[in-house]
């Protein structure tokens, strides 16, 4: 069975600084992966996905993630985080076939400092 | 509409009660999705529809629980005799391609908040 891993339950960083929030996956075949974030009281918005091609994927919000197979690994990447960016966020892996619904993960929660 | 809308936002239940807990997905769209929310976790996965049709229930954690989605556009998701372990955000997701629709984004809603006393 596909399992999505953030290591992170939380992380504080400063306005202006660079971001990363990982996430591992377990699953046989090729993954499709997502990020979403959730802000509170609000539905869940997909940043971006990866399904085939180039591994390094742009999202919105200036988002970014790297698909490294090697590591199983879809890591979240921002170079310079906004206060409006504090929020949950879920990495997500749904399987290519017969399934199609999402496994996510438990979320990393982000704090924004001044 | 613009958006899945889902009613109530916050349903307080006591325990044993049966609630009905509603979704309007994106006019249109082919594919609908339920999830649960616990406190503190990620979604997790409980039904799938195609237009009318119930495709995957396998999430559903036990026979107390039962979704429709009759007419393929409105859904309701039903818990019978609701228990404490019920309280958690129920969240609907809709996409316009069908199977799940891998290559579009599933939209969701602002979920449902149930509490069981």
């Amino acid at each position: 069975a596909q399992s999505v891993t953030q290591p992170d339950i939380h992380i504080t960083v400063s306005e202006g600084a660079s971001l990363e929030l990982r996430c591992n996956y377990s699953y046989g075949a090729t993954p499709y992966l997502f990020w979403y974030v959730q802000s509170p009281g609000q539905g869940l918005q997909l940043l971006l996905k990866y399904f085939s091609g180039d591994t390094l994927v742009q999202g919105i919000k200036g988002f970014e993630a790297e698909f490294k197979r090697s590591q199983s690994s879809f890591n979240l990447r921002k170079p310079s985080v906004h206060w409006s960016d504090a929020a949950e966020y879920f990495c997500a892996v749904v399987a290519d076939t017969g399934r199609r619904a999402l496994t996510f993960g438990s979320g990393t929660r982000l704090q924004v400092q001044p | 509409g613009a958006g899945v809308s889902q009613s109530p936002r916050y349903k307080v239940a006591k325990r044993g009660q049966d609630v009905a807990l509603r979704c309007d997905p994106i006019s249109g769209h082919v594919s609908l999705f339920w999830y649960q929310q616990a406190l503190g976790q990620g979604p997790e996965f409980l039904t799938y529809f195609q237009n009318e049709a119930q495709l995957d229930k396998s999430g559903l954690p036990s026979d107390r629980f039962f979704a429709e989605r009759p007419e393929g556009s409105v859904s309701t998701l039903k818990i019978q005799r609701t228990q404490q372990e019920d309280s958690a955000v129920y969240l609907c997701a809709s996409s316009s391609r069908s199977l799940g629709g891998l290559n579009t984004e599933a939209f969701f809603g602002q979920g449902t908040r149930l509490t069981v006393v």
